[in-house]
């Protein structure tokens, strides 16, 4: 079936180590996305990509960083985790991005991070 | 800006029973999409259903369906028959990229 793989599940890494979630999809959608989800709280959009056009919220941290080195494929960087960093990560994909069309998100089972 | 708010922190409804969970948002655009997704305990957001603004008629799946009321900015989620496996937390999204705080549905059998 196609769909959205995050790995790993669960994640933990120390205040101020840099670690690298991973997001990769089987749907070939042009948009793919990374919410930050703290716990009873909304997910938190922090940036997407079109294609190879990167979308950063404006209120996104430095800390986090983002690559897609191609269609299949979308990480997530955070260069010092803090200990405000410690939440669930979701990637999602859809085929066109927002306001475009009804195409509606897939997203992922996401990766949950603890930091030490 | 474009904002999503759900009063409703937590909502209860006995099993075969309907319950309504509610949003309303803001946008200064006139063509938007709006949609609620569910996301059982420990696992992945799934869509429910979707709405277009441009549509009058409400959309409905099965024993979903919204009330959507363009003028009101409010988009509510109806669900018929409540089963077990409803219980999740629902969120309420505009253009699928600004998500409201959600709302708990617990299903008493």
């Amino acid at each position: 079936d196609a769909m959205v793989i995050q790995n790993p599940r669960y994640q933990v890494t120390q205040f101020g180590k840099p670690v690298t979630l991973s997001c990769s999809q089987t749907l070939n959608h042009n948009v793919m996305y990374w919410y930050q989800q703290k716990s009873s709280q909304a997910p938190k959009l922090l940036f997407h990509y079109y294609d190879k056009d990167f979308n950063n919220e404006a209120d996104t941290p430095d800390n986090f960083q983002s690559r897609r080195p191609n269609t299949s494929f979308c990480f997530l960087d955070i260069r010092s985790p803090g200990l405000g960093d410690a939440a669930m990560y979701l990637c999602a994909t859809s085929r066109e991005p927002q306001g475009i069309s009804n195409q509606p998100q897939h997203f992922g089972d996401g990766t949950r991070l603890s930091i030490l | 800006a474009q904002t999503v708010t759900q009063s409703q922190p937590e909502m209860s409804v006995q099993e075969a029973e309907t319950v309504t969970l509610s949003c309303t948002y803001d946008t200064s655009e006139s063509d938007y999409y709006l949609f609620w997704y569910k996301q059982p305990p420990s696992r992945q957001m799934i869509l429910v259903i979707r709405q277009e603004a441009y549509k009058q008629q409400n959309a409905t799946e099965n024993r979903f369906s919204v009330n959507f009321q363009k003028a009101a900015k409010s988009f509510s989620l109806k669900i018929s028959d409540s089963q077990l496996g409803d219980a999740a937390m629902y969120f309420c999204a505009l253009n699928d990229m600004r998500f409201g705080a959600g709302t708990r549905l617990t299903v008493k059998p």
